[in-house]
């Protein structure tokens, strides 16, 4: 069965205190991995989809890479506004359906 | 703002009762999916349309059921409400293409059972 696993659950940070969070997946056929922000009450809001191992994006002080097994989002010097659920999500060959990971809770302090 | 609309933003009703959650896709996106999302459980994939017809289905119970309108619109029903049917409700649109996977949210509905 399909798996998408993130840690850490939580993470807090202060201000500037850069980090990565990390989404495992095991799935065969991998037809895309994506990253979604989600703020408490909203919808997912998407950030970037990655297709194949060595990829990267990046979006202000937002990276994330691929590799076979995992994918990382890393956040350089984070601000209070970068305070979200992260979701990993990843869509595999032969089927239509995301799978979602619980996500990681970001707070950053000012 | 993904350009994916969701209505009603709020729903309070009673168990045994049913609902209609509607959606529209992005302009252009022909695929449209249904996520329900509770505390627990995160978010499950339900149901996807695409162009009219059902593409896949997910973890979605038999008191639920959906469909996809000739101007793409989708609507999400829901009867025989539970007390565990609570949750937020998320339509998701898509081109419906190769390398055009990527799902844009609406800002959900939000169902509370009593």
């Amino acid at each position: 069965e399909d798996q998408v696993t993130q840690s850490p659950e939580a993470l807090r940070l202060q201000e500037g205190e850069s980090s990565s969070l990390n989404c495992s997946y095991t799935v065969s056929g991998l037809r895309g991995l994506f990253w979604y922000r989600q703020d408490p009450g909203k919808g997912p809001e998407f950030l970037f989809t990655l297709y194949s191992a060595g990829e990267e994006k990046e979006k202000e002080r937002l990276k994330a890479t691929l590799t076979k097994k995992e994918s990382f989002l890393h956040i350089t010097a984070p601000k209070p506004e970068d305070s979200a659920t992260y979701l990993c999500a990843v869509h595999q060959g032969g089927s239509e359906k995301l799978v979602f990971g619980k996500g990681t809770k970001l707070t950053v302090n000012p | 703002d993904s350009g994916v609309t969701q209505t009603p933003k709020h729903l309070i009703t009673a168990t045994g009762q049913r609902v209609t959650l509607r959606c529209s896709p992005r302009s252009g996106d022909l695929s449209v999916y249904w996520y329900q999302q509770s505390l627990d459980q995160g978010l499950q994939f339900l149901i996807q349309y695409y162009n009219g017809e059902e593409r896949a289905k997910g973890n979605i119970l038999e008191r639920f059921s959906a469909q996809q309108f000739p101007d793409l619109h989708s609507e999400l029903n829901l009867s025989s409400l539970e007390l565990g049917d609570s949750a937020l409700y998320f339509c998701a649109s898509s081109v419906g293409a190769p390398h055009q996977e990527t799902q844009y949210f609406g800002p959900g509905t939000r169902l509370l059972v009593l």
